[in-house]
């Protein structure tokens, strides 16, 4: 599956709280991306990496920001938590260049009571 | 930005029967387009793709066409089988050089009944 791995893959947190989910991967893809899907959006970009320390916002960011520190590792932080942030959110990476095709990790499903 | 709109969102198929799901796009300068499978708590999985200087690509019973004067592509799965059953997605995403920022169909529920 693409050498892509999330973590955690599940977890509860009290609205407030801020979180952190970690995207790795083994591929050294140069991009990296974080979905969000909810019933009846599809799958909405949070933010994406085009390289280290080179990000930028996707259509739904508000409340979240993200990190890349290491070629392999992408992080999603959740700053304060809220209801509305209760979602199922995959990692993606692509090869960049003219290999566009997309590959998505397992997800992570938040739940922000 | 770029819109996708996907058709149905649901659709029911008898084994054996043809389906078709339906999506348009608003940003002409889009010029690939992937189609994602997703099984039940699973991630998604790319199944087939197309690029905009192709008409039609088929890989066995799963084809894409995609029609760049009235933007729009769809989705044929011939022969339907019980494992086809699961949530696709098209989606759409402008040249390398721009991320490759796919943008997302609402998805459609395909259920094939035996």
């Amino acid at each position: 599956d693409a050498g892509i791995t999330q973590s955690p893959r599940h977890k509860v947190t009290e609205t407030g709280t801020p979180v952190t989910l970690r995207c790795h991967q083994t591929e050294n893809h140069r991009y990296m991306y974080w979905y969000r899907q909810d019933p009846g959006h599809g799958l909405r970009l949070i933010h994406y990496s085009y390289g280290v320390k080179d990000t930028d916002k996707g259509e739904v960011s508000d409340g979240y920001s993200v990190s890349r520190s290491k070629t392999e590792d992408f992080l999603l932080t959740l700053e304060s938590a809220t209801s509305s942030q209760t979602s199922v959110y995959f990692c993606a990476i692509n090869a960049g260049g003219p290999l566009v095709e997309q590959y998505f990790g397992p997800g992570t499903r938040l739940t922000v009571t | 930005g770029e819109n996708v709109e996907q058709h149905p969102s649901t659709l029911s198929v008898q084994e054996g029967d043809s389906a078709v799901i339906k999506c348009t796009y608003s940003d002409s300068a889009s010029n690939y387009f992937p189609w994602y499978k997703q099984e039940l708590g699973k991630r998604p999985q790319l199944i087939i793709d197309i690029r905009s200087n192709v008409g039609e690509k088929k890989d066995q019973r799963i084809a894409v066409t995609l029609n760049k004067t009235a933007k729009h592509f769809s989705l044929h799965i011939t022969e339907t089988q019980p494992e086809d059953s699961a949530v696709y997605f098209c989606a759409a995403s402008k040249p390398p050089g721009t991320a490759s920022k796919l943008t997302f169909g609402t998805g459609t529920r395909l259920q094939v009944t035996l």
